[in-house]
């Protein structure tokens, strides 16, 4: 059962276009949420969060936009750049007595082209 | 430099032995995980400690072991009874263990059961 999911595989964009990778989730339950970047053969580096107390989190190029009522999140790169090629997941948590668990989607593989 | 290591960077196992995975920060975090990747999929928690001398199962747990003896290690041990052990592992820590706070990933150990 996928409590969250990455439902595009892969995203080619043109460098300079926006990237859109889309997040879903069915747990209810999560309140907090975050995008990690990954390059083959290293660990995800921390892109950017938002709370469920939120709909919009913007840190530079980077924006993520939350709909609770969908259940759906989004990350918005703008402008895309070549180095931006990598394999991002968004991930989720929430407020329970196990602690810190995070349910990571299936990824998404970005391709930005020069 | 604070952050956190993982060694080896590879790791070649024999069917039927044991193997230890290092995971070390230097971040004075109190929460520390374990994740495994595999090909085309997300990350999944193996078992995370939010204190020392205190570790919790995650959602795959069944052929690992941890410990957590001190504050800034946090050694996962593949076992013989893990059935397919093959994968890239993948340590992280954060500051405490409430869901809010960020995980922050090693590099990783790519383990290979010949």
């Amino acid at each position: 059962d996928q409590q969250v999911k990455q439902n595009s595989p892969s995203l080619s964009v043109q460098e300079g276009r926006i990237s859109i990778l889309n997040c879903d989730y069915t747990n209810s339950m999560f309140d907090y949420f975050l995008w990690y970047k990954k390059y083959p053969a290293e660990g995800p580096t921390f892109l950017i969060s938002i709370s469920s107390i939120k709909d919009k989190n913007e840190d530079g190029r980077f924006t993520v936009f939350l709909n609770k009522s969908a259940k759906h999140l989004s990350l918005h790169i703008v402008p895309s750049q070549p180095g931006d090629s990598a394999v991002y997941f968004c991930a989720a948590s929430a407020l329970t007595a196990a602690g810190n668990k995070l349910t990571f989607g299936g990824g998404t593989r970005v391709l930005v082209k020069p | 430099d604070g952050g956190i290591t993982q060694s080896p960077k590879y790791l070649f196992r024999k069917e039927g032995q044991n193997v230890t995975l290092s995971c070390e920060q230097n971040l004075n975090h109190d929460a520390m995980y374990w994740y495994r990747q595999d090909p085309g999929q997300g990350l999944r928690l193996i078992y995370y400690s939010q204190i020392v001398n205190d570790f919790q199962k995650g959602d795959i747990a069944e052929g690992y072991s941890v410990s957590r003896e001190k504050k800034e290690s946090f050694p996962l041990t593949v076992t013989s009874a893990q059935k397919n052990p093959t994968a890239f592992y993948l340590c992280a820590s954060s500051m405490t263990g409430l869901h809010t706070d960020t995980q922050y990933f090693g590099p990783g150990t790519r383990l290979t059961v010949l």
